[in-house]
C-alpha cells in the first residue's frame, strides 16, 4: 500500500500569518493517464471532512484563495497564505492513484 | 443540492452484522462511483471500499475484505455497505463518499460500536 506521511502533524499558527503542511508519499501518484490524484482534505471539529483542493493543486468552488496546492511525484505541499480561525481544524491529504486509496495521519491546525 | 445520508449504523456485538445505507440526491446517482470511508474515535481517516457507477467493479483494502461487502442500487439512488463478523476495532464512524478518486462530497457519517 501507499503511505503517506504528513509533517508537521500539530501545527500553532497566529492568525494573520501563513501556513504549510506537507504530505509525502511512498510511491510516484502520476497515474497513467498524467494526473496526480492527491487530495487535501479539511475537517473542522465536529464535523465530515470538506475537500479542499483535487488533482494536486485545484481548488474547489468556494474554497478560500488563500488556499494553495502544489508539488509532484511524490512530495507534495497545502499552503494557507493567511490563516483565518474559520482555518482550524485536522487536514488530510489522500491519494487516488493506486489500490487501496490511502490518507495521511492528519495534520491538527490549531491558533497560538 | 447534493446530499448523502448516512443510516443503519448502531450497537452491535462481536461477530455480528450490520447493513450500512447512504442515501443519494441532488446529482444523477447512476454516473458516479461511491465510497466508504471509516473514522475511528479520535483517530484519522481509512478507505473501506469504492464501487463503479454501473457496479461492475469493487475495491476493498486488505483487511476489511471478504467481511465487507459494497453494493449499490442505482434504482434507489442508494449505496450500501453489509458488515459481516465485526470486531471491537471496526468501531468507528461510517462515511459515505462521492467518488472514488479525489472524493467531493461525504455525507455526515453513521457510527458503528462493536461490543459486548
Amino acid at each position: 500500500d501507499v503511505v503517506m506521511t504528513q509533517s508537521p502533524l500539530s501545527l500553532p499558527v497566529t492568525l494573520g500569518q501563513p501556513a504549510s503542511i506537507s504530505c509525502r508519499s511512498s510511491q510516484s501518484l502520476v497515474h497513467s493517464d498524467g494526473n496526480a490524484y492527491l487530495t487535501w482534505f479539511l475537517q473542522r471539529p465536529g464535523q465530515s471532512p470538506r475537500r479542499l483542493i483535487y488533482k494536486l493543486s485545484n481548488r474547489d468552488s468556494g474554497v478560500p484563495d488563500r488556499f494553495s496546492g502544489s508539488g509532484s511525484g511524490t512530495d507534495f505541499t497545502l499552503e494557507i497564505s493567511r490563516v483565518e480561525a474559520e482555518d482550524v481544524g485536522i487536514y488530510y491529504c489522500m491519494q487516488g492513484t493506486h489500490w487501496p486509496r490511502t490518507f495521511g495521519q492528519g495534520t491538527k491546525v490549531e491558533i497560538k | 443540492e447534493v446530499q448523502l445520508v448516512e443510516s443503519g449504523g448502531g450497537l452491535v456485538q462481536p461477530g455480528g452484522s450490520l447493513r450500512l445505507s447512504c442515501a443519494a440526491s441532488g446529482f444523477t446517482f447512476s454516473t458516479y462511483s461511491m465510497s466508504w470511508v471509516r473514522q475511528a474515535p479520535g483517530k484519522g481517516l481509512e478507505w473501506v471500499a469504492s464501487i463503479k457507477s454501473d457496479g461492475s467493479q469493487k475495491y476493498y483494502v486488505d483487511s476489511m475484505k471478504g467481511r465487507f461487502t459494497i453494493s449499490r442500487d442505482n434504482a434507489k439512488n442508494s449505496l450500501y455497505l453489509q458488515m459481516n463478523s465485526l470486531r471491537a476495532e471496526d468501531t468507528a464512524v461510517y462515511y459515505c463518499m462521492r467518488g472514488m478518486t479525489s472524493s467531493d462530497y461525504w455525507g455526515q457519517g453513521t457510527l458503528v460500536t462493536v461490543s459486548s
